[in-house]
């Protein structure tokens, strides 16, 4: 199982646009890469999936270089509705053993 | 019901207490998870079902205990419970449907054990 290295916090303000970076140098073959974000007192709430190259939904883009050691979350022009805990995590499935990890702090200020 | 839901949304439970958290969900899901929460390790899985019928062991699954008799239903049982493992507890679901990796959360339950 992959393990995935992300930055503890980070600080941003509205309007601007945030990219948040976790390493997973071990992710295996079949590994899919995703993110979740969590709000105080709520259970994770997926944001987006990808494999390799881009991936863009309505909420967020992921940036996967070709060697799949690392990806980059980017949240276009954040609001203060988006602080909250961003986990990055690398697994497939059956199995669901998703390891979690950390996650980075989003605060987002006026 | 829509979703996820748990029950109970808090509970504080004396040492040595047998205690089942509930966890229903009407997605028709094949895999669902428990998964507990403390501040700074970030969730951690302790048991998950691929399907009904089947458990296996997540990454901290010593003093917990789940059983999946049917599609909808996965509850956690703690025989005895000890002091660390006052943390909140979430369980999530995915289908076949979903994106690979991605699980539905309910909405947790606050567990303190004193």
């Amino acid at each position: 199982l992959a393990k995935t290295t992300q930055p503890i916090s980070m600080d941003s303000y509205e309007g601007q646009e945030v990219n948040i970076t976790c390493s997973h140098n071990n992710i295996a073959t079949n590994d899919y890469i995703t993110w979740y974000q969590q709000f105080p007192s709520q259970g994770p709430r997926f944001i987006i999936q990808g494999y390799k190259t881009k991936v863009t939904n309505e909420v967020a883009s992921l940036f996967i270089p070709a060697d799949r050691k690392s990806s980059t979350l980017s949240l276009p022009r954040v609001s203060l509705s988006d602080t909250a805990v961003y986990y990055c995590l690398v697994g497939d499935v059956p199995g669901g053993k998703l390891i979690f990890g950390q996650g980075t702090e989003l605060s987002v200020k006026p | 019901i829509a979703g996820i839901t748990q029950a109970p949304t808090s509970q504080i439970l004396a040492a040595g207490r047998r205690m089942t958290l509930r966890c229903t969900q009407d997605m028709r899901h094949n895999a669902m998870y428990w998964y507990r929460q403390d501040l700074g390790l970030g969730l951690r899985l302790i048991h998950y079902s691929n399907t009904a019928g089947t458990t296996g062991k997540g990454e901290v699954p010593d003093g917990y205990s789940v059983s999946r008799a049917n599609t909808d239903d996965f509850p956690l049982t703690l025989a005895s419970a000890v002091p660390s493992q006052t943390s909140v507890y979430f369980c999530a679901s995915s289908g076949f449907s979903s994106n690979y990796n991605e699980q539905f959360f309910g909405p947790g339950t606050r567990l303190t054990v004193l």
